[in-house]
């Protein structure tokens, strides 16, 4: 497997702009979680889906935030408008598992966005 | 709400030594607790986990402990290389919770 892809890797925008991060899991996990990494917060959940279904959004930062997953194998998050706070690392991570998983989570190599 | 400690935030050894990571965690109800490692500019590596029934894993040259009771974990690695170089990341997941709650991390560097 290849593990989680994201993309972009990299996306530089300019603030007032939409951005849309993509993530694909590891075939066959059912669950599907988005991070933002920055220096002074470090690593925090934003929002995490179950089965397609989102669970918890309570990281998301406000209505400028949005995340969908249409299907078992694909999610996006958008930004929109985008601002220079949001610049970050954007990590998506996948585990098998229902109520009271063990399983342990892999992350996507990040997409690392610079809002000018 | 939890909240995920780590101690120290950097650290730099000479090639060879032991050393351990301190991890500290205020709600002790986890279903498990997961190290990672995080190379510069790069994604997390999952290195160990731990159920909350376990004490320890081992993995090669790592070996993490975990004392929920106290709310502790540590991640022991022996014979440290270069290549250890990396920051460490401590996550636990919640009973009822499936996302992680990180620490901020230990930046390690082992000097050759």
């Amino acid at each position: 497997d290849a593990g989680v892809i994201q993309s972009p890797r990299h996306e530089v925008t300019e603030m007032g702009q939409e951005v849309t991060l993509r993530c694909k899991p590891i075939s066959g996990h059912n669950s599907l979680f988005w991070y933002r990494q920055t220096m002074m917060r470090g690593l925090e959940l934003l929002i995490y889906f179950n089965n397609n279904v989102p669970i918890d959004d309570s990281g998301m930062p406000e209505d400028r935030f949005s995340a969908k997953m249409p299907n078992a194998s694909f999610s996006t998050l958008k930004i929109q408008p985008s601002e220079p706070r949001d610049s970050a690392v954007y990590f998506c991570a996948s585990s098998l598992g229902g109520a009271g998983s063990y399983n342990e989570q892999f992350f996507g190599p990040g997409t690392r966005l610079t809002v000018l | 709400k939890q909240e995920v400690t780590q101690i120290p935030a950097a650290l730099s050894v000479p090639e060879g030594e032991n050393l351990v990571l301190n991890c500290s965690f205020t709600d002790s109800a986890i279903y498990n607790l997961q190290w990672f490692r995080q190379d510069p500019g790069k994604g997390l590596t999952s290195l160990l986990l731990i159920q909350s029934s376990q004490r320890e894993q081992t993995s090669g040259r790592l070996n993490a402990s975990l004392d929920k009771s106290s709310g502790r974990s540590t991640l022991y690695i022996a014979a440290s290389q270069p290549g250890d170089s990396a920051t460490y990341l401590c996550a636990v997941k919640d009973t009822g919770r499936r996302a992680l709650t990180f620490g901020s991390g230990t930046r390690l560097q082992v000097q050759p």
